[in-house]
């Protein structure tokens, strides 16, 4: 059964603060990406990663950077939070290779990210 | 601009009948489609998918049907369920690409017992 989990599942932040969000999966998946959900626009791809230390932009990366230096762990940045960053941001992890045998994506649980 | 749009945000749907969410995309690239269901305060969970080599995929209560050339795929749940509840989203990606999907945004399914 496949794990994805996210560090936390909700977080209150401050504009201008520094916030690290962790996401883990347990399945030795090559790919991981960040999306974030909010209402009305459905998920947005912010990142993605198909390897260790490997990262390409999304549709809405500006305000955040990625990190994946092991396989099973991807972290999502914000440098500096702002208030248009409060949204539910989700993790998932999938194979590489055909769509037919694994390009589906399992998502963690969400974190909801608050900044005031 | 949106390349996967699901136009209704939500449907109601008494238990028992059957729910069809819809989904249109405009990239002809795009050749793998999924449906993922998502309950309140967890992430989503993938569903059911098609190949653009088939038109239709079912799997129990769920169909997927494919028109390519109008660019739409519908969701079928028959019978539905109360615990059926959910948002649906579309995903499609593209031909040769293992790894990113664009979410259409969602369709909240009601049904009533």
């Amino acid at each position: 059964d496949v794990k994805v989990t996210q560090s936390s599942r909700y977080l209150v932040k401050r504009t201008g603060e520094k916030v690290f969000l962790e996401c883990v999966q347990d399945m030795d998946h090559e790919n991981m990406f960040w999306y974030r959900q909010d209402p009305g626009l459905g998920l947005r791809l912010i990142y993605f990663s198909y390897d260790v230390k490997m990262k390409e932009k999304g549709d809405i990366p500006e305000g955040y950077s990625v990190s994946r230096e092991k396989k099973e762990r991807f972290s999502l940045i914000l440098e500096s939070a702002s208030t248009n960053q409060t949204s539910m941001y989700l993790c998932a992890s999938s194979l590489i290779g055909p769509l037919g045998a694994g390009g589906t994506q399992y998502f963690g649980p969400g974190t909801r990210l608050l900044v005031l | 601009d949106q390349q996967v749009k699901q136009n209704s945000p939500s449907l109601s749907v008494q238990e028992g009948r059957i729910s069809i969410l819809n989904c249109d995309y405009t990239n002809s690239m795009f050749d793998y489609f999924l449906w993922y269901k998502k309950y309140p305060a967890e992430g989503p969970t993938f569903l059911i998918s098609i190949s653009s080599i088939k038109d239709k995929n079912e799997d129990g209560r769920f169909t997927v049907f494919l028109n390519k050339s109008a660019k739409h795929l519908s969701l079928h749940i028959v019978p539905s369920q109360p615990g059926d509840s959910a948002v649906y989203f579309c995903a499609a990606s593209p031909s040769g690409s293992a790894r990113q999907l664009t979410f259409g945004s969602g369709t909240q399914l009601t049904v009533l017992p």
